[in-house]
């Protein structure tokens, strides 16, 4: 069992159109990166939310840290094909100063 | 600025043969990690070195694996012998702190396949 579940596995929408990724956990963590990963490289950090319902914003990307510091999501509005790749979330717990990762989305954003 | 480089990108070997993956971090990072990556497991953190002395390696799979960091500037992973399970991705980050959720800064990666 992974410590960060992410839903769904995979997506695949019409450019255009809204998405929304979740990591879900039951543990707590002193903050939550979220990256996205293109083929063929490496995982490419976009946003770490540290307080508890916090939200950020980058463009079209909103991410959002759940407010027991459990969970988040990122939504992607107007998606474009340039958004597509493997989006993972990594939970960082600062007592024992471990970073996991979920097991990521597949996201697929057609024109 | 160059970012974190690997070498091979890709290594095709046969099981029982030895592999050595290279990384050269970013000029200036104290911090270097060793991530594998596979479709079943996702990405895991096999090792990581702050200031070249390696600070956690129970993610390492067992002692067919081991790395190095003699300097700042380069760090190897080795699997000796290879085997089929071990075929993944593997990925070397760097960051300039010591806590992991410092900012890590990913390289391309070396696909390895043991056939």
């Amino acid at each position: 069992t992974q410590l960060l579940e992410q839903s769904p596995q995979f997506l695949s929408i019409q450019e255009g159109e809204n998405l929304t990724v979740y990591c879900n956990s039951s543990s707590v963590f002193s903050s939550l990166q979220w990256y996205r990963q293109e083929p063929g490289e490496g995982p490419v950090l976009l946003v770490t939310v540290v307080t508890g319902g916090e939200v950020k914003k980058l463009k079209r990307l909103t991410f959002q840290f759940g407010d027991a510091r459990k969970d988040s999501s990122l939504h992607i509005t107007a998606a474009q094909p340039g958004d597509t790749g493997l989006y993972l979330c990594a939970g960082f717990k600062a007592a024992g100063n471990k970073l996991t990762f979920g097991g990521g989305t597949r996201v697929l954003v057609k024109p | 600025d160059a970012g974190v480089i690997q070498s091979p990108r890709h290594e095709v070997t046969e099981m029982g043969q030895e592999v050595t993956l290279r990384c050269k971090p970013i000029s200036g990072h104290n911090s270097l990690f060793w991530y594998r990556q596979t479709m079943m497991r996702g990405l895991e953190l096999l090792i990581y070195f702050n200031n070249n002395v390696p600070i956690d390696d129970s993610g390492m799979p067992e002692d067919r694996f081991s790395a190095k960091m003699p300097n700042a500037s380069f760090s190897t992973l080795k699997i000796q012998p290879s085997e089929p399970r071990d075929s993944a991705v593997y990925f070397c980050a760097s960051s300039q702190g010591a806590v992991l959720a410092d900012t890590q800064y990913f390289g391309p990666g070396t696909r390895l396949t043991v056939l």
